[in-house]
């Protein structure tokens, strides 16, 4: 069965810093892997995606996620944040080719002044 | 930006109540969904819906059901209401193949 594990349950940082949010994941078949945030009291809007190709995704607000197969890892990352980056962050990955979902138990990214 | 609509975003309610949450999109995808989300944890998939006339259990076990009689419309129905069936209720729709899901903003509901 597939499974995903965020690392962190929160992550403070300074704004202007840079920030890597852990995810890791376990799949014995091809996976297909998401990044989405929430910010309060919204649902989920999809920050990146990985399906194939280049394992460097970049996605919306400066964000980007590194697919890395042999240590089944999809971690975010991000220059340099800012406070409206503030928001709980989940990853998710393809629990087959129907596209039902599992996700991790999220991040909370608190970035202060 | 999705079309996909819940309502409503908030209830409050006494057990025993009835209840019905909407949801809707306007973007045509046959695939719908149904997650439950408490605070701190994960989504967990609760319905699915593949196209009309089609509904299937998701992952966690739970006491609603669902109907799913146009492409649009996705409702989810608890005939019961009970204190434990507080947390908060997403719905989201996806197109063919491994098109992302598109997510409404959320009902949050209180069984009191």
């Amino acid at each position: 069965a597939q499974s995903v594990t965020q690392l962190d349950s929160q992550v403070p940082v300074f704004e202007e810093a840079p920030v890597e949010l852990r995810c890791n994941y376990s799949s014995s078949v091809s996976v297909y892997l998401f990044w989405y945030v929430q910010y309060p009291n919204q649902g989920l809007q999809l920050l990146l995606k990985y399906l194939s190709g280049s394992t460097l995704v970049k996605g919306i607000n400066g964000f980007e996620a590194e697919f890395n197969k042999s240590q089944t890892s999809f971690h975010l990352r991000k220059p340099s944040v800012h406070i409206s980056d503030t928001a709980e962050y989940f990853c998710a990955v393809n629990s087959g080719s129907q596209g039902n979902l599992i996700f991790g138990k999220g991040t909370k990214l608190s970035v202060k002044p | 930006e999705a079309d996909i609509y819940q309502t409503p975003r908030y209830l409050v309610i006494g057990t025993g109540k009835k209840i019905t949450l909407e949801c809707s999109q306007t973007m045509g995808h046959d695939k719908m969904y149904w997650y439950q989300q408490d605070p701190g944890m994960e989504l967990h998939l609760i319905h699915y819906s593949y196209g009309v006339n089609s509904t299937e259990k998701g992952d966690l076990s739970s006491e609603s059901t669902v109907s799913r009689i146009r492409t649009e419309h996705f409702p989810l129905t608890l005939e019961s209401a009970r204190p434990s069936h507080t947390s908060q209720y997403l719905c989201a729709s996806s197109g063919t193949g491994l098109q992302p899901q598109h997510f409404g903003d959320g009902t949050r509901l209180s069984i009191l």
